[in-house]
C-alpha cells in the first residue's frame, strides 16, 4: 500500500459546483497533514493544514478521519481559477512528509 | 525579501555532465529539502538538512549529493547524469521542523539527453 495514496481525475466539473477530494494515507500515527495546490509548470503552494477537528477556509474545507485514514478537501462554488492539481500531503512512516500525487481539478464555464 | 530562490530555471545536460542547482533562502529556515518531481507523479524527497553542517538522505537519494555549509544555501549536486534524472527539481525551507508546512522555490527543470 502506497503511504499516500489520491485520485489522479482529473476531476471536471462546472463553475458553481462542489467538488470533493479525498487522500488515504497508512501511517496511523500521522500528526500533520496538509494540502497544497499546483498550477501547471509551477510550485506547490499551502493551501491549508488539516486539523482534527476540521477546518474551513472560505469555499475550501478540510476534514481528517483518523478511523478511515483519509483526510478529504471540499471546494465549494468552484471558480474557474480554482483548476490546478491538489496535492495531499502526510506525515510518512520516517516522520517526513509525504506527498501525494495530486488530483487535477479543471473547473470548466 | 526573495523567500527561495533556485538557480537556474531550466537546463539541458548531456548523459555523463554534470552539474550544480542552487538554492538559496533568506528566511533564516533551519530546514531545508530537496525534491523532484517526475510529470504526473508527486514530489520525492531526495536530500534535506536541519542545520548547517547536517544533511541526510530521503526517499530518492542515489545520483545526487548535497553540501550545507550555511543557514542559507542548499546546492544540490548531479556527478553522472543519466536521463532518468530528467525532471523538475524543487527546494523547499521550514522554520523549524520536518512536520511544518514548506515553503518552495519554483523549480528548475532540468532535462538530460
Amino acid at each position: 500500500r502506497k503511504e499516500v495514496e489520491q485520485d489522479p481525475g482529473p476531476f471536471n466539473v462546472p463553475e458553481g459546483a462542489t467538488v470533493a477530494f479525498n487522500c488515504t494515507y497508512s501511517n496511523s500515527a500521522s500528526q500533520s497533514f496538509f494540502w497544497y495546490r499546483q498550477d501547471c509548470r509551477k510550485e506547490p503552494k499551502l493551501l491549508m493544514s488539516v486539523y482534527s477537528s476540521g477546518n474551513e477556509d472560505g469555499r475550501f474545507t478540510a476534514q481528517l478521519n483518523r478511523a478511515s485514514q483519509y483526510i478529504s478537501l471540499l471546494i465549494r462554488d468552484s471558480k474557474l481559477s480554482d483548476s490546478a492539481t491538489y496535492l495531499c500531503v502526510v506525515e510518512g512512516n520516517t516522520g517526513k512528509l509525504i506527498f501525494g500525487q495530486g488530483t487535477t481539478l479543471q473547473v470548466k464555464p | 525579501n526573495a523567500g527561495v530562490t533556485q538557480t537556474p530555471k531550466f537546463r539541458i545536460l548531456k548523459i555523463g555532465q554534470s552539474m550544480t542547482l542552487q538554492c538559496a533562502q533568506d528566511m533564516n529556515h533551519n530546514y531545508m529539502y530537496w525534491y523532484r518531481q517526475d510529470p504526473g507523479m508527486g514530489l520525492k524527497l531526495i536530500y534535506y538538512s536541519v542545520g548547517a553542517g547536517i544533511t541526510d538522505k530521503g526517499e530518492v537519494p542515489n545520483g545526487y549529493n548535497v553540501s550545507r555549509s550555511t543557514t542559507e544555501d542548499f546546492p544540490l549536486r548531479l556527478e553522472l547524469a543519466a536521463p532518468s534524472q530528467t525532471s523538475v527539481y524543487f527546494c523547499a525551507t521550514t522554520p523549524l521542523g520536518v512536520h511544518q508546512p514548506q515553503h518552495f522555490g519554483d523549480g528548475t527543470r532540468l532535462s538530460i539527453l
